[in-house]
């Protein structure tokens, strides 16, 4: 198993462009989420999934747009970049079951310029 | 919703001391309580977790203890060593929508 997979790693975007984050998993997760990680404010929810069709905003949605067609892909989007969303995304995925542990990704530092 | 405190945002030990941070929580719902790991430029990664019909966990070092009467939660380590030096976070993940929120972390230095 790969495990919970991200791209790119690294982004330089300039402001007002628009990009999407990739995330897929192949552990059979029901549960996928998107953080951002930003100095001193710890992992910051974005939104969530708990399964295909299924989304819901998390502690920070604003600016970011997400969908869940298949089980395995959790895309995140920014449809207007602003320096404010510079900061490392992380995705993770669990399972819903007794089994809770969650798993994440390696993280994708984007810079918005 | 769910709100995660945790404390202290910083703390230096002595190697072969003990490291306790602890962590607070807001919602009822929340029964499942992790504690991750991350080193510079890595991802998280599960040191130890404990369910709410739990009161304590412990593995090797590393032992987690729940009241949930009081909704605190805290991490300990014994006999530290510099390798633990890292930023550690606690979550708590809601039973109902399966989120999980995690407090600001905790920045540890181990001196040798």
């Amino acid at each position: 198993n790969a495990g919970v997979t991200q791209t790119p790693k690294f982004q330089v975007l300039k402001t007002g462009q628009s990009m999407t984050l990739q995330c897929a998993q192949d552990m059979n997760h029901e549960y996928m989420s998107w953080y951002r990680q930003d100095p001193g404010m710890g992992l910051r929810l974005i939104h969530y999934s708990v399964g295909a069709g299924i989304t819901d905003q998390g502690e920070v949605p604003n600016g970011y747009n997400v969908s869940r067609s298949t089980t395995e892909d959790f895309p995140l989007r920014l449809l207007s970049a602003a320096p404010s969303q510079t900061s490392v995304y992380f995705c993770a995925s669990s399972p819903t079951g007794s089994d809770e542990k969650l798993f994440f990704g390696s993280g994708t530092q984007l810079s918005v310029l | 919703g769910e709100n995660v405190e945790q404390h202290p945002s910083t703390l230096s030990v002595q190697e072969g001391d003990s490291a306790v941070i602890k962590c607070t929580y807001s919602d009822s719902a929340s029964n499942y309580f992790p504690w991750y790991k991350q080193e510079l430029g890595k991802r998280p990664q599960l040191i130890i977790d404990i369910r709410s019909n739990v009161g304590e966990k412990k593995d090797q070092r590393i032992a987690v203890t729940l009241n949930k009467t009081a909704k605190h939660f805290s991490l300990h380590i014994t006999e530290t060593q510099p390798e633990d030096s890292a930023v550690y976070f606690c979550a708590a993940r809601d039973s109902g929508t399966y989120k999980y929120i995690f407090g600001t972390g905790t920045r540890l230095k181990v001196l040798a």
